[in-house]
């Protein structure tokens, strides 16, 4: 039983590169989210999708891109890291009303 | 964002009880969550509470929920070391156009407890 799968767990990039952080769920779930996780700000809310070719910003979107193709993928994409976006990224992903499951954890070092 | 605010650390001696709490802001919440992270890892479900229930109990733990107030608190009677984690109060908001649940995270409370 995968649930939610991010990879890669842990990644080093220099200032001005791009990445895409992968999630995906076996569970069905319409929706899908990220979160970062930073010391002392609790989890914050960057892009989440409800469904298959819809999303939508979360509280912190700027210079994170994604994209749902299918139900069980949601990628976020950092198109030219910078050292705030070093954080711990997290992939949820829930049925429309219900509890969230989360991935692992993605660790993100930007120098 | 909603205001979900918890203290940051707590610690608590083996075999006492922990009292873990968290206020939130919005009263249209239609359940309130309780994450455990241990170390390195993501976030476990541990308990839940609808939003028109006051108290819930699960074995070693214990949801109390104050409406009035916007309080929410999470007890864990007999508290072991194996408890030691970050605990995270969360809500669900239902969004006005009906595309399933907002969650929003408070800071999470590192729970540390002394042999």
């Amino acid at each position: 039983n995968a649930g939610v799968t991010q990879t890669p767990k842990f990644q080093v990039l220099k200032t001005g590169q791009s990445m895409t952080l992968q999630c995906a769920q076996d569970m069905n779930h319409e929706y899908m989210s990220w979160y970062r996780q930073d010391p002392g700000m609790g989890l914050r809310l960057i892009h989440y999708s409800v469904g298959a070719g819809i999303t939508d910003q979360g509280e912190v979107p700027n210079g994170y891109n994604v994209s749902r193709s299918t139900t069980e993928d949601f990628p976020l994409r950092l198109l030219s890291a910078a050292p705030s976006q070093t954080s711990v990224y997290f992939c949820a992903s829930s049925p429309l009303f219900g509890e969230l499951f989360f991935g692992e954890g993605s660790r993100l070092t930007v120098l | 964002g909603e205001d979900v605010e918890q203290s940051l650390f707590l610690s608590v001696r083996e075999g006492d009880s922990s009292v873990i709490n968290c206020t939130y802001t919005d009263s249209s919440s239609t359940y309130l969550y309780w994450y455990k992270q241990e170390p390195g890892a993501g976030l476990q479900l541990l308990t839940y509470i609808f939003s028109n229930m006051d108290m819930k109990q699960d074995q070693r733990l214990t949801v109390l929920l104050n409406k009035k107030d916007k309080h929410l608190s999470l007890r864990i009677a007999d508290t072991q070391t194996g408890d030691s984690a970050i605990y995270f109060c969360a809500e669900s908001i239902p969004p006005p156009r009906n595309t399933g649940n907002q969650f929003y995270f408070g800071t999470g409370t590192s729970l540390t407890v002394i042999p």
